[in-house]
């Protein structure tokens, strides 16, 4: 149990261009879910908490207009990378958390390359 | 604000060695998890530990939770290839919702 699916895995895009990533709980229902960036051989980095229903709540320095967060049901959060540039280029990774336990369950990453 | 530091941050070892990794803080934690993290993939729960002292075996892996609840260690005897990844731990503290990761041990197993 427990299964987070993250799509695409993968996504090459134009500088410029808009880019979402869902990330979706199959057995569980998360009531908070995060998203992390990850650079090549270093921690995850937390972006947002995001929980259903209400504002994303965004880390200091993560700009919001430019990474939107929708958590629309109990089981889906969407991240859209707004007029994406090649700094954004980045492993995305997200998590969902089920409600009464402190435990974080992750997707499998979407790998992001911005030409 | 609440630092994990993890060490070593690389480990290179030969197959059937026993290494241990260490996860600590100058703050109290209320539950640590460790995670193994597969290059292109996302991190995979391996163990929550969230009792002071706690020891929690999973098959060849030993982790310890500290008496304080600010550190821990995760022990693995006779390392094999498969072990190879980066370990990841995570905080979450006595007053925050948030969880904290720390920056890693990347690990590799050579046969």
């Amino acid at each position: 149990g427990a299964v987070v699916s993250q799509h695409p895995s993968r996504v090459i895009c134009k500088s410029g261009t808009s880019v979402k990533i869902e990330c979706r709980s199959l057995d569980f229902q998360a009531t908070t879910m995060f998203w992390y960036r990850q650079f090549p051989k270093q921690s995850l980095m937390l972006m947002a908490t995001s929980n259903e229903g209400s504002k994303a709540t965004y880390e200091q320095g993560v700009e919001k207009d430019k990474f939107l967060i929708n958590h629309a049901s109990l089981t889906l959060s969407t991240l859209t990378v707004t007029s994406a540039h090649p700094e954004d280029s980045s492993f995305y990774i997200c998590s969902g958390e089920r409600a009464g336990y402190n435990e974080q369950f992750f997707g499998p990453g979407t790998r992001l390359t911005v030409l | 604000t609440q630092l994990l530091e993890q060490s070593p941050q690389f480990l290179s070892i030969q197959e059937g060695e026993n290494l241990t990794v260490y996860c600590n803080s100058s703050s109290v934690f209320s539950s640590l998890q460790w995670y193994r993290q597969e290059p292109g993939e996302g991190p995979v729960l391996l163990v929550t530990v969230v009792t002071g002292g706690e020891v929690k075996k999973l098959k060849r892996l030993t982790f310890q939770f500290g008496d304080a609840r600010k550190d821990s260690s995760l022990h693995i005897t006779a390392a094999q290839p498969g072990d190879t990844g980066l370990y990841l731990c995570a905080g979450e503290g006595t007053s925050y919702d948030k969880v904290i990761f720390g920056p890693g041990t990347s690990l590799s197993v050579i046969p």
